[in-house]
């Protein structure tokens, strides 16, 4: 299978503690983004990655949120001291830049529970 | 602010019937559209795209409208079939980013 994979797919942790996911995109995609869903709402977008240089992020992503994309191939998504309001699904979408085509496809997420 | 919106949350249709699923969008800097269908415990799945000098784009079973003016679009499934059975996203696009932002969803149940 050589779509979007994300690891882990569920992630229970205790209010405080530090999470990291990540994300491996389809191979020849340039572009990588991160959204975030919650229960009856569509995904938000958080960041996005032009190989590996960060150019957007979402006045969603607070300081305690960190992405990085070290050599324009996978991604890391850390979340430190989580709060209970972290609680969603985080999903990541890659797309190849070309003009006139905008899909991006979908990983199956990881969901987040703060407790 | 949302600007994608979809006011219906849930939609039954008959098996064999035609779904409609309706989108409309405030931000007049979108120039492409797309619709998405989401499964239970996955990520969501392209479906079809349109760009917004089109009003139609038809793959099989699924054909998109966009009605610029009204900034309406909608998804047209005809025939419905059980399989079909699932949340409907519609998003636009737009920016140097090419971020989507996303409606709310509709539930499509399709009855056998």
């Amino acid at each position: 299978d050589t779509g979007v994979s994300q690891n882990p797919r569920h992630k229970i942790t205790k209010r405080g503690q530090n999470v990291t996911f990540r994300c491996d995109p389809i191979s020849e995609h340039n572009r990588l983004y991160w959204y975030r869903q919650t229960l009856g709402q569509g995904p938000e977008f958080l960041t996005y990655f032009q190989n590996e240089a960060q150019l957007e992020k979402s006045r969603l992503l607070s300081d305690r949120f960190s992405a990085e994309r070290p050599k324009g191939s996978f991604s890391t998504l850390e979340i430190q001291r989580t709060e209970q309001g972290d609680s969603a699904m985080y999903l990541c979408a890659s797309s190849l830049a070309q003009a006139g085509a905008y899909e991006q496809y979908f990983g199956p997420g990881t969901r987040l529970t703060v407790t | 602010d949302q600007q994608v919106k979809q006011n219906s949350p849930s939609l039954s249709v008959q098996e064999g019937r035609i779904s409609i699923l309706n989108c409309d969008y405030t931000n007049s800097m979108f120039d492409y559209f797309l619709w998405y269908k989401k499964y239970p415990a996955e990520g969501p799945t392209f479906l079809i795209s349109i760009s917004s000098i089109k009003d139609k784009n038809e793959d099989g079973r699924f054909t998109v409208f966009l009605n610029k003016s009204a900034k309406h679009l909608s998804l047209h499934i005809v025939p419905s079939q059980p399989g079909d059975s699932a949340v409907y996203f519609c998003a636009g696009n737009s920016g140097s980013a090419r971020q989507l932002t996303f409606g709310s969803g509709t539930q499509l149940t399709v009855l056998p």
